[in-house]
């Protein structure tokens, strides 16, 4: 089946650096990708709508100069959290939609814990 | 997206049929119910989908309400391995532009 890659699986950093994430999708090609965050304890928080070859739309109160959203090829997203701070903190999530499925389901890649000192 | 409501968790015995319940009152007609679960530390899981008709595979049974208001996912015997907070969810089939938005979802515990 289709597989959605993230890397890295995990990343400490100190608070004030940038941290990018990439999620793939290895054998489909993606025009749209999903990013969401989710807090210890709650639900997934859709972030922002990554489109390939345009600008990202963002989920209200979501910063868009805070978290940095590329997705240069049909097979890439990145998540830039730039300055990133311990609020920061969070396992990052996203997820992509094979053109074409006849099964319309999201396949999400395996999360990033991004852990902010 | 359809707004959906569920349980905030629920247990149950090794072993036995896990039947999680989910309201979505305000489904259009072309919106399709699917579960999704999510293993602790891990990205959700597609789990099972319709439209209309009761569903089944490996995993799960679907079963939709004559009125399409509410469903329920059943496990049919449920193992350890199946305690995760489990997502129902509603969406256009060929949605793959369309964002989705989680619930709450259901933590189900299974319980030896």
């Amino acid at each position: 089946g289709a597989v959605v890659s993230q890397h890295p699986s995990w990343v400490i950093c100190k608070s004030g650096t940038s941290v990018k994430i990439e999620c793939r999708s290895l054998d489909f090609q993606a025009t749209t990708m999903f990013w969401y965050r989710q807090f210890p304890k709650q639900s997934l928080m859709l972030m922002a709508t990554s489109n390939e070859g345009s600008k990202a739309t963002y989920e209200q109160g979501v910063e868009k100069d805070k978290f940095l959203i590329n997705h240069a090829s049909l097979t890439l997203s990145t998540l830039t959290v730039t300055s990133a701070h311990p609020e920061d903190s969070s396992f990052y999530i996203c997820s992509a939609h094979p053109p074409g499925g006849s099964t319309g389901e999201l396949f999400f890649g395996e999360g990033s814990r991004l852990t902010v000192l | 997206d359809a707004k959906t409501t569920q349980p905030t968790s629920m247990d149950c015995a090794e072993g036995r049929a896990a039947n999680l319940p989910c309201n979505h009152s305000t489904i259009s007609g072309n919106e399709y119910v699917y579960w999704y679960r999510q293993i602790h530390s891990q990205g959700p899981q597609y789990i099972i989908h319709g439209l209309k008709n009761n569903e089944t595979n490996e995993m799960a049974s679907l079963i939709i309400t004559e009125d399409r208001k509410s469903s329920t996912l059943i496990l049919p015997h449920a193992t350890l391995r199946d305690t995760a907070v489990y997502y129902c969810i509603v969406r256009v089939l060929s949605g793959g532009y369309q964002k989705v938005t989680f619930g709450t979802g259901t933590k189900l515990q299974v319980i030896p």
